[in-house]
């Protein structure tokens, strides 16, 4: 079993509808929670960060955290044709210079239809 | 103004040459990264930089041989190259006295082929 587990998908939804991103994770140890985004044939793009427990808002994005189900998740308002892309989940325990590595899922294809 | 670069972007060879992926960053980030993704989009940490020196080494073959002249370039050797080693390599710089410590930037990513 992965420590951090995606759904793969495909999910598929239509122009404007409000998407749901889950993961979840085995290990209570992870701190900081990441979601990125990855167009085809790119790099992933840092989209949200957060800390602990609790909700991050920033345009038609929010992350939201809860640590005691050990489940993130993220949510997109009024998705659009450009939302379509990969979504990972990744997170850590603490800083990268003290050797803390990023855990990534698998990543979530999503696909909005105009 | 390019973030995080790497070179090349393709990269085609037959098995058993020996090749390299350079990566430059012009952020001013002291932690620099190496990740696989393969064909199942799967990335995974291969080497951490943090000032020129290696904090993370996770369980990758001999053959692959990070180097990082300065705090703004991490290039990647390997050697012997196997059918196995066909994926996307990207590269990844962070700033570890930030805020968080740990928001990393990605760069495009090469994709290598191993015939």
């Amino acid at each position: 079993q992965k420590e951090v587990e995606q759904d793969p998908g495909p999910l598929s939804v239509p122009e404007g509808a409000i998407v749901s991103l889950n993961c979840t994770y085995s290990n209570s140890a992870f701190q900081y929670f990441m979601w990125y985004r990855q167009y085809s044939r790119k790099g992933p793009e840092l989209l949200m960060y957060t800390y602990s427990s609790g909700n991050k808002e920033d345009g038609r994005f929010t992350a939201q955290v809860d640590k005691s189900s050990k489940y993130i998740s993220l949510f997109i308002r009024d998705s659009q044709p450009s939302d379509s892309a990969t979504y990972l989940c990744a997170m850590t325990k603490g800083r990268s210079n003290a050797g803390n590595m990023l855990t990534f899922g698998g990543g979530t294809r999503l696909m909005v239809k105009p | 103004d390019t973030a995080v670069s790497q070179t090349p972007k393709y990269l085609v060879t037959q098995m058993g040459n020996d090749k390299s992926i350079k990566c430059e960053q012009n952020l001013g980030h002291d932690t620099m990264y190496w990740y696989k993704q393969d064909s199942k989009k799967f990335l995974k940490i291969m080497f951490s930089y943090n000032n020129k020196e290696l904090i993370i080494n996770e369980t990758v073959p001999n053959r692959f041989s990070p180097k990082s002249p300065d705090k703004a370039h991490l290039n990647l050797h390997i050697n012997s190259l196997e059918l196995g080693d066909s994926a996307v390599y990207f590269c990844a710089s962070s700033k570890s006295t930030g805020r968080w410590g740990n928001e990393q930037f990605f760069g495009p990513g090469t994709r290598l082929t191993v015939l």
